[in-house]
């Protein structure tokens, strides 16, 4: 799996949009970026992925450049709830039975 | 959506005991089951990967014997921490083979 590369940590305002970025520049062609979230002292939360073009659910949209190098994980009305660590994750789909592997993410603190 | 149970949802046990940790799948069958643990302030770190009705996988610097997993039926894989001493204190989290891959809520294990 490509190597991704986030800040350690960000801070927003409640009620504004959150951007966390991504940069995966070694990715291939056939891997996808996966977003998880993990709020303290729970497991990990699924939030999107996306292959190359632009994704957006209930939860966020995900933002990919043209050139796949690196991405925007973007919480568009952010709470207290938001607060978290993210983790940008870049692999194979479908995975099979193959494990995802963490790197050490970003800490967003979402601020009253 | 896919939901994953673990139980203890913590445990304190004392040095030496062993602790028997369970990860189920609630509303799919999983056959490959994946453990993490994760120490305070760090990424979660691939502990080993359970397959149904076969050995587990473990982790480069993982005790097979120290860490028994059990994965014997499609829903339930279960994590037996033997002799436990304090340095096994951490959280410990299941994860499934499935869409979304996830994740169970964590087992905080505390050995005094």
């Amino acid at each position: 799996d490509a190597k991704t590369t986030q800040p350690t940590s960000m801070d927003c305002a409640e009620g504004r949009a959150a951007n966390l970025p991504c940069n995966h520049s070694t990715i291939s062609g056939n891997e996808y970026v996966y977003w998880y979230r993990q709020i303290h002292s729970q497991g990990p939360q699924y939030i999107i992925h996306g292959l190359k073009n632009n994704e957006t659910n209930e939860m966020a949209s995900l933002i990919i450049t043209e050139d796949r190098k690196s991405s925007t994980l973007i919480l568009p009305h952010a709470t207290l709830r938001d607060t978290a660590v993210y983790y940008c994750i870049v692999r194979v789909y479908p995975s099979g039975n193959t494990p995802l592997v963490f790197g050490k993410g970003t800490r967003l603190s979402v601020i009253a | 959506g896919a939901v994953v149970s673990q139980h203890p949802s913590w445990v304190i046990c004392k040095s030496g005991t062993s602790v028997k940790i369970e990860c189920r799948s609630l509303d799919f069958q999983a056959t490959t089951m994946f453990w993490y643990r994760q120490f305070p302030k760090q990424s979660l770190m691939l502990m080993a990967t359970s397959n149904e009705g076969s050995k587990a996988t473990y982790e480069q610097g993982v005790e097979k014997d120290k860490f028994l997993i059990n994965h014997a039926s499609l829903t339930l894989s279960t994590l037996t921490v033997t002799s436990a001493h304090p340095e096994d204190s951490s959280f410990y989290i299941c994860s499934a083979s499935y869409t979304g891959r996830p994740f169970g809520p964590g087992t905080r294990l505390t050995v005094t």
